[in-house]
């Protein structure tokens, strides 16, 4: 069975700090697919990112970064000069590959993070 | 281009009435799959579909039909609604095969259950 942690339920930050949100996960698979996703206050889910098993370098995108660890089943995100914007719910998920695989996307519960002016 | 369309946005069902759920999408994706997103629960799958005409059951199909006659829509039915399916439904598609793309999500539909 598959599991995403996400043990931050809420954070808060100053606006121009740097915040990382946790991802843990667990799987059985040897290959898998990760996920991160925002939610912003209007509702829709975002796609951030997507992380093969196989690819363990880290990568950065403007503010964004994500540290993906297999040996600690890690796939965490941070960023970097946190702006008001930046205030979301932050979903991680978790595939395993194959034909029929993402019918198994499973999300960890969010993390709710919160830019304060 | 459009992405991932959901209607209605809102509704509001009293108990044991019945409603669908519109979702198409524009991008030509073979796989599609309807969401409920509880507070504290993050999401979870209901219905998904790997091609028109098929379906199959996710986490939480009890309650819950679904049909994918065209490739592009994707309709979620509550034959006799519950107070416990109150919740936001979202809907998603993507790409299929074995190399598990990500999900384009819709807007949502805000349901409540009197």
């Amino acid at each position: 069975a598959q599991k995403v942690t996400q043990a931050q339920t809420e954070i808060s930050v100053v606006e121009k700090e740097d915040v990382t949100l946790d991802c843990v996960y667990e799987t059985r698979d040897t290959t898998y697919y990760l996920f991160w996703y925002k939610q912003p206050p209007s509702g829709e889910l975002v796609f951030l990112i997507r992380r093969n098993s196989f690819d363990e370098q880290n990568e950065i995108s403007g503010r964004y970064s994500w540290n993906f660890q297999k040996s600690t089943s890690s796939f965490n995100f941070t960023i970097t000069a946190s702006q008001v914007v930046d205030s979301a719910v932050y979903f991680c998920a978790l595939t395993p590959p194959g034909d029929f695989g993402n019918e198994k996307l499973t999300f960890g519960t969010g993390t709710r993070l919160t830019i304060i002016p | 281009n459009a992405g991932v369309t959901q209607t209605p946005k809102f509704r509001v069902l009293k108990t044991g009435q019945s409603m669908t759920l519109l979702c198409a999408q524009d991008m030509n994706h073979e796989y599609m799959y309807w969401y409920r997103q509880d507070p504290g629960m993050g999401l979870r799958l209901i219905h998904y579909s790997v091609g028109e005409g098929t379906t199959a059951k996710g986490e939480v199909p009890d309650g819950y039909n679904v049909s994918r006659l065209k490739k592009q829509n994707f309709l979620l039915g509550l034959e006799s609604a519950a107070p416990s399916q109150t919740s936001v439904y979202f809907c998603a598609s993507s790409h299929g095969g074995a190399h598990s793309y990500e999900q384009y999500f819709g807007p949502g539909t805000r349901l409540t259950v009197t």
